[in-house]
């Protein structure tokens, strides 16, 4: 059973571009998290998705941030005109249904703004 | 609110040595806590976890008991290993917010042969 998978794992974009980081549960997961880590922070939660719902979205920040996970294919973080201070680690989570309180993690993604 | 107090790092220590890695907690109902172990380029790994008071969570040699009373969930190794150094993890789970993880700043474990 292959773990949570991100892509891609190091992302750099210039300020004012868009970021689309990536998200796939592992098999049988119908729960997604996003977290963040800024550095020398730990990680920070953004946002809880079922598959077409958001569930809880108090983390995000309230622009240029947007989370989905479509009925197919993966979840989805876009960061549009990203800034120097979105540049962070970004952690994606999942957990299957009824057990939210074990989350399993994948490698994250590092984005970088320049 | 909820939040989560580790150890700052790096700590470095000598194979065989004893590892302590203190970690402290508030929490608004009843927490879960854990710790998690990230290795070098890969994701979080859940290392153990302990859901109500007193409980004790181990895995691979590491073990952290659940305080209540002191609100504390150190991490514990008798004898380190090279193959240990990592970042560590302090999380918590509250029963209120569960399906959010609040996590500490992690803790870098450089272990030396």
């Amino acid at each position: 059973n292959a773990g949570v998978m991100q892509n891609p794992r190091h992302l750099v974009r210039r300020r004012g571009q868009e970021a689309r980081l990536r998200c796939s549960p592992m098999k049988g997961h119908s729960h997604v998290y996003w977290y963040r880590q800024l550095p020398e922070e730990g990680l920070k939660f953004m946002v809880y998705l079922q598959k077409e719902n958001i569930i809880d979205e108090s983390g995000m920040p309230k622009e240029r941030f947007s989370a989905e996970f479509p009925k197919e294919g993966p979840s989805i973080l876009r960061i549009q005109q990203v800034v120097r201070g979105d540049s962070a680690a970004y952690f994606c989570a999942s957990s299957p249904p009824g057990s939210s309180y074990e989350q399993y993690f994948g490698p994250g993604t590092r984005l970088t703004v320049t | 609110g909820n939040s989560v107090t580790q150890m700052e790092g790096p700590v470095t220590l000598s194979e065989e040595a004893f590892l302590t890695i203190n970690c402290t907690y508030t929490a608004t109902g009843y927490p879960s806590l854990f710790w998690y172990v990230q290795y070098p380029g890969e994701g979080l790994q859940l290392l153990l976890k302990a859901t109500k008071a007193d409980d004790k969570g181990s895995n691979k040699g590491f073990e952290a008991t659940y305080r209540k009373e002191t609100t504390s969930f150190h991490l514990e190794k008798g004898s380190v290993q090279v193959s240990d150094s990592a970042v560590y993890f302090c999380a918590l789970s509250d029963s209120n917010d569960f399906n959010k993880f609040y996590f500490g700043s992690g803790t870098k474990l450089n272990v030396k042969p």
